[in-house]
């Protein structure tokens, strides 16, 4: 069964620094990857999907992850940490024709200011 | 993306006791799905539900426990029956859009005492 490994449940980073939160996937296919946040009291919103199109995805709120195959990653990463990017984001995997998601244990992103 | 929203937000119940958690959609979407999110956890699959047909439960979870109905395509309710301490949880519902994306609800935030 697929799974998916986020190094770090809790990262900070300093405003305006790169954000880079790690993820790697264990599937025995090539897998749809997926990252999603969650800001306090609400449910989850979609930031990017890697289908097996172009391996670097751009997502909203300046988003981006690189899917890496040798690495087995999909590392999400943003160039100027905000204050407003303080969440828990969760990386995600499901096997092709499975629509399922199997989500990482999540990453909680602080932001100092 | 469609719009999901849930009904109640949040509830806190008496042990023994059931919830109806209801999910509205505002398009026709043919698969649902219902995610447990323990406190401070990750989301867990509880199951699918079709249109016209049975829910499909995973591993660890009964139709007893967390009956869901899904009377048409915009709609579908869980129950979580004979609560107990430990089913404290946010429960989402979500919803397949477009290819592979997978779009949540709010989430009804349950505590049971």
């Amino acid at each position: 069964a697929q799974s998916v490994t986020q190094l770090g449940s809790h990262v900070s980073v300093s405003e305006g620094a790169l954000v880079l939160l790690r993820c790697n996937y264990s599937s025995s296919v090539p897998p749809y990857l997926f990252w999603y946040v969650q800001y306090p009291n609400q449910g989850l919103q979609l930031l990017l999907k890697y289908t097996s199109a172009a391996t670097l995805v751009k997502g909203i709120n300046g988003f981006e992850a690189e899917f890496k195959k040798s690495e087995t990653s999909f590392h999400l990463t943003k160039p100027s940490a905000h204050m407003s990017d303080a969440a828990e984001y969760f990386c995600a995997v499901s096997d092709l024709g499975n629509e399922k998601l199997t989500f990482g244990t999540g990453t909680r992103l602080t932001i100092i200011p | 993306s469609a719009v999901i929203s849930q009904k109640p937000s949040r509830d806190i119940c008496q042990r023994g006791t059931s919830l109806t958690i209801q999910c509205q959609v505002d398009s026709q979407v043919t698969m649902m799905f219902w995610y447990r999110q323990q406190p401070g956890q990750s989301l867990t699959l509880i199951a699918t539900a079709n249109q016209g047909s049975e829910a499909t439960y995973e591993s660890g979870f009964v139709i007893d426990k967390f009956p869901i109905s899904r009377p048409n395509l915009t709609f579908s309710t869980l129950t979580v029956s004979n609560m107990s301490p430990e089913d404290s949880s946010i429960y989402l519902c979500s919803v397949i859009e477009r290819s592979y994306e997978q779009y949540f609800g709010p989430g009804t935030r349950l505590t049971v005492t």
